[in-house]
């Protein structure tokens, strides 16, 4: 049973750096096959795909946040990161990491994070 | 303003059926046989119920059911019960750059 657990601070102030880390348990991100992404939901509100990466370490950004974002890969402790940068009250939300197949559907999801952007 | 349309919220009793719609274009739910639905519970992550428009992953009772015709997708969950009481999102593939593409969620009362 593949299980997924999001790490990191859990508040961050104005225009600093969020950074999250996703340790996946029960399957190696190094088999390839899957998509291993961020997705975050604003209070109260819907879904947001933020990005995912490949094994490989090819990459997607959401466009509306490519600017901001970086996603890395450290197959050695098989792990995924987060980075969004100039972060403002607008990125308060819970953070998730999840395992995408390969047609995107989400199968695996960590249990999420709340990010508080607050001075 | 979410990609694809979701009533906002939908009720039914114990024991009925009740049906969410998911409403997209010919781009995203009308082109492809690839529509999820996800259920969340407050404060928990979200679960996949349905994928490839009808499919249930292991373990997902089948009172949940889904559907497509044309442009909208449906999810029906017959032989209600409280614990179904919980938010669902659909999400489809697009042929857009993005993965995939959501709604906005519907709350399901059950009565």
């Amino acid at each position: 049973q593949v299980q997924l657990q999001e790490s990191g601070p859990g508040l961050v102030k104005p225009s600093q750096t969020l950074s999250l880390t996703c340790t996946v348990s029960g399957g190696s991100i190094s088999s390839g096959g899957y998509y291993w992404s961020w997705i975050r939901q604003h209070p109260g509100k819907g879904l947001e795909w933020i990005g995912y990466i490949y094994y490989s370490g090819s990459t997607y950004y959401n466009p509306s946040l490519k600017s901001r974002v970086t996603i890395s890969v450290d197959t050695s402790k098989n792990q995924f990161s987060l980075k969004l940068s100039s972060v403002t009250a607008a990125d308060t939300a819970v953070y998730y990491c999840a395992r995408a197949a390969e047609d995107y559907d989400l199968d695996y999801w960590g249990q999420g994070t709340l990010v508080t952007v607050s001075s | 303003q979410s990609a694809l349309t979701q009533p906002a919220s939908v009720s039914g009793s114990p024991g009925q059926s009740i049906t969410i719609s998911c409403t997209g274009t010919s781009s995203d739910v009308g082109g492809y046989n690839y529509v999820s639905w996800y259920q969340q519970h407050p404060g928990k992550a979200p679960k996949l119920m349905i994928y490839e428009v009808s499919n249930r992953p292991s373990g997902v009772s089948n009172r949940f059911s889904g559907s497509k015709s044309g442009n909208t997708a449906s999810l029906t969950i017959s032989g209600l019960q409280a614990e179904d009481e919980a938010d669902y999102y659909c999400s489809s593939y697009t042929s857009s750059s993005t993965p995939r593409v959501f709604g906005g969620g519907t709350k399901l009362t059950v009565l």
